[in-house]
């Protein structure tokens, strides 16, 4: 089965840049989508289609992809950031759905 | 408004099942998959199930099969999920999540059901 692989934490000072990767044999021909979800809470969409934006994400988060990661990036952080993130990913070889690990991002 | 309500937690002790519900609001039922997606305590995500409440057809997670059923009442715009046979490992935050189709992403999120399974 296809497994996504992301590192458990990243810490960030405030105003610096966080990136949160996500490996996968070949993931950069895949479509990748990221949740970020805060203690107690549901996770939300930040990232889907790779790049894309819902409503309300500000422009600060972005993705990207290379051949073998996908990279979530979150610029100027916030105290407001710190959440744990997830990429996630639709198999079509068995039609299940795939989620990372999960990495923990805290705010120094 | 646009939601999914999920039913209220459960405890239940090892071999038995447990059923939850997932009631949708404020979009056209029929014109979105559900899924089930799990969280064990200070766990990740595990995408369990699907349906596709147009036709009733469903896909299972391949470790979850034969255990897990999930069934939709276009009616009611209710979608159901039993886990039977429960063991401790299956003590998780359930929830229940829309996607547009089988290849997006999960926009909306219901705000999750706690099952216990304890002896």
């Amino acid at each position: 089965s296809y497994v996504l692989t992301q590192p458990p934490s990243v810490s960030v000072a405030p105003g610096e840049t966080a990136r949160i990767t996500c490996g996968g044999n070949n993931i950069g021909r895949q479509t990748v989508h990221w949740y970020q979800q805060k203690p107690g809470q549901a996770p939300v969409v930040v990232i889907y289609y790779d790049n894309d934006r819902p409503a309300g994400i500000p422009e600060r988060l972005s993705g990207s992809k290379s051949a073998n990661t996908a990279t979530l990036t979150i610029s100027r952080v916030e105290a407001g950031d710190e959440a744990d993130y997830f990429c996630q990913l639709w198999d079509s070889d068995t039609d299940h759905y795939v989620f990372g690990s999960g990495t923990k991002v805290t705010v120094l | 408004q646009v939601q999914l309500v999920q039913s209220g937690a459960e405890v239940k002790k090892p071999g038995a099942s447990v059923r939850i519900s997932c009631r949708s609001s404020g979009y056209s039922f029929s014109s979105f998959h559900i899924h089930w997606v799990r969280q064990a305590p200070g766990h990740g995500l595990e995408w369990m199930a699907r349906i596709n409440p147009s036709d009733d057809t469903t896909t299972y997670a391949q470790n979850l099969q034969g255990r897990v059923i999930v069934a939709s009442d276009t009616s009611t715009r209710t979608v159901y999920m039993e886990l039977s046979s429960l063991r401790s490992e299956d003590t998780a935050i359930y929830y229940c999540v829309r996607s547009k189709d089988i290849v997006t992403y999960f926009d909306l999120w219901g705000r999750g059901t706690l099952v216990t399974v304890y002896s």
